[in-house]
């Protein structure tokens, strides 16, 4: 595809349950990132990938939350045991190394119930 | 470790008025610094970047930013304000090129009529 596909679009869960979201770069990109995005908090980075570089894990906010990238493209962010504090939209975005800008997707809303 | 701020969570300005919405980062290293634009039910793209060079960055809709080292300022104005212009901005920082983006918490942008 021409733009970094992320899905669902929408997911409601239950307090309690695990959720995956799935990003799709844009092929050829070698940088991928995840970042939230909640009503009036701006972008929070959660985690970065860089070609085969470990990881950037630092802003992912607990143990819960977890992420990888599968053969350098697509990327999974899994948060278990699901909060309501973790309702939000979840955005992915890709880059060429070396390039800007990011692409981002149009994110999944994740609500918990 | 990077930080941004963006003065001002909420700025509204009159159809045909100057725009101008501020941030200060802070960073270790000379920054990438970047302008991201979220249109209502849009995803965010890039407006305008600032890497090396000249100091005063020209971006899509007339809008400019210019760097100021001394006060670790990238402000991003435009001269007359459109009603197309309401959006949510992003300012973002990076060490390189290849280092982690971070973005500061945003600045919604109201047009009068």
């Amino acid at each position: 595809g021409a733009g970094v596909s992320q899905s669902p679009s929408n997911k409601v869960t239950e307090k309690g349950k695990d959720v995956e979201l799935r990003c799709d770069p844009i092929s050829g990109h070698t940088a991928l990132y995840w970042y939230r995005q909640s009503l009036g908090q701006g972008l929070e980075f959660l985690i970065y990938f860089q070609g085969n570089s470990a990881p950037d894990k630092s802003g992912l906010p607990s143990d819960r939350f977890s992420a990888e990238r599968t053969g350098g493209s697509v990327s999974t962010l899994t948060i278990q045991r699901t909060q309501q504090e973790d309702s939000a939209v979840y955005l992915c975005a890709s880059l060429i190394r070396g390039q800007s800008p990011l692409h981002f997707g149009n994110g999944t809303r994740l609500t918990v119930t | 470790a990077q930080s941004v701020t963006q003065l001002g969570s909420h700025v509204s300005v009159s159809e045909g008025a100057l725009v101008l919405l501020r941030c200060n980062y802070s960073s270790s290293v000379p920054p990438y610094l970047f302008w991201y634009v979220q249109y209502p039910n849009q995803g965010l793209q890039l407006l305008l970047k600032y890497t090396t060079g000249a100091t005063l960055v020209k971006g899509i809709n007339g809008f400019e930013a210019e760097f100021k080292k001394s006060e670790t300022s990238f402000h991003l104005t435009k001269p007359s304000a459109h009603m197309s212009d309401a959006a949510e901005y992003f300012c973002a920082v990076s060490k390189t090129s290849y280092d982690k983006v971070i973005f500061g918490p945003g600045t919604s942008l109201s047009v009068i009529p």
